[in-house]
């Protein structure tokens, strides 16, 4: 079976720049999380999808992040413009029920903006 | 607000050795309680889970935890360590009323030696 996957796995680009980060949740699973992992914070979830729905986005930053999943089998976490720091490693999780199961997450996407 | 705290930033042990990873976390009611492990340049992948039940849980890989409530602790444990378990280990706890959220603790980086 294919895990959770994102793309691109790595991302440079420079201040300003529109940068679009992909995911593709496992077969069957209903709920999907984006999470930023950073050296001073940690992991921290971004944004809650349920059924394709978001439910939680109370951890995006600000307005520059946007997150949408138009189908069950793909999710994008879009951030414009681009700040240096923004640079973290996305990563992308699901699950069948949310948090009592456990969470796949994907091999993460590190996105450095210079 | 659930809360986790890994007292133990980084742990060095020889091979074959034993190896005990500490979490606290703080919640006021039951919580569910995971355990990840995160290979470098990797996404977590799940190592055991304690949601209610027998307080000593088996886990993948010949790890164990014990969920002490008395101290709300919920250590990991691994009687004989190998090169292949380097890596950072994330203790998360989950709260009921929101059973999609989990709160990372902030990490213990493991270094094995030969």
């Amino acid at each position: 079976d294919a895990g959770v996957i994102q793309s691109p796995r790595h991302e440079v680009t420079e201040m300003g720049q529109e940068v679009t980060l992909r995911c593709k949740p496992i077969s069957g699973h209903n709920s999907l999380f984006w999470y930023r992992q950073t050296m001073m914070r940690g992991l921290e979830l971004l944004i809650y999808f349920n059924n394709n729905v978001p439910i939680d986005d109370s951890g995006m930053p600000e307005d520059r992040f946007s997150a949408k999943m138009p189908n069950a089998s793909f999710s994008t976490l879009k951030i414009q413009p681009s700040e240096p720091r923004d640079s973290a490693v996305y990563f992308c999780a699901s699950s069948r029920q949310g948090g009592r199961n456990e969470q796949f997450f994907g091999p993460g996407t590190r996105l450095t903006v210079l | 607000a659930q809360s986790v705290t890994q007292p133990d930033i980084h742990i060095t042990v020889s091979e074959g050795a034993s190896l005990e990873l500490r979490c606290n976390y703080s919640y006021g009611a039951t919580p569910y309680l995971f355990w990840y492990v995160q290979s470098p340049g990797q996404g977590l992948q799940l190592l055991l889970k304690y949601f209610s039940g027998d307080t000593l849980v088996q886990g993948i890989k010949g790890f164990e935890a014990e969920f002490k409530r008395s101290q709300s602790s919920f250590n990991l444990r691994k009687p004989s360590v190998h090169w292949s378990d380097a890596a950072e280990y994330f203790c998360a706890v989950g709260a009921l009323r929101d059973d999609y959220k989990l709160s990372f603790g902030a990490g213990t980086t493991v270094t094995v030696r030969a």
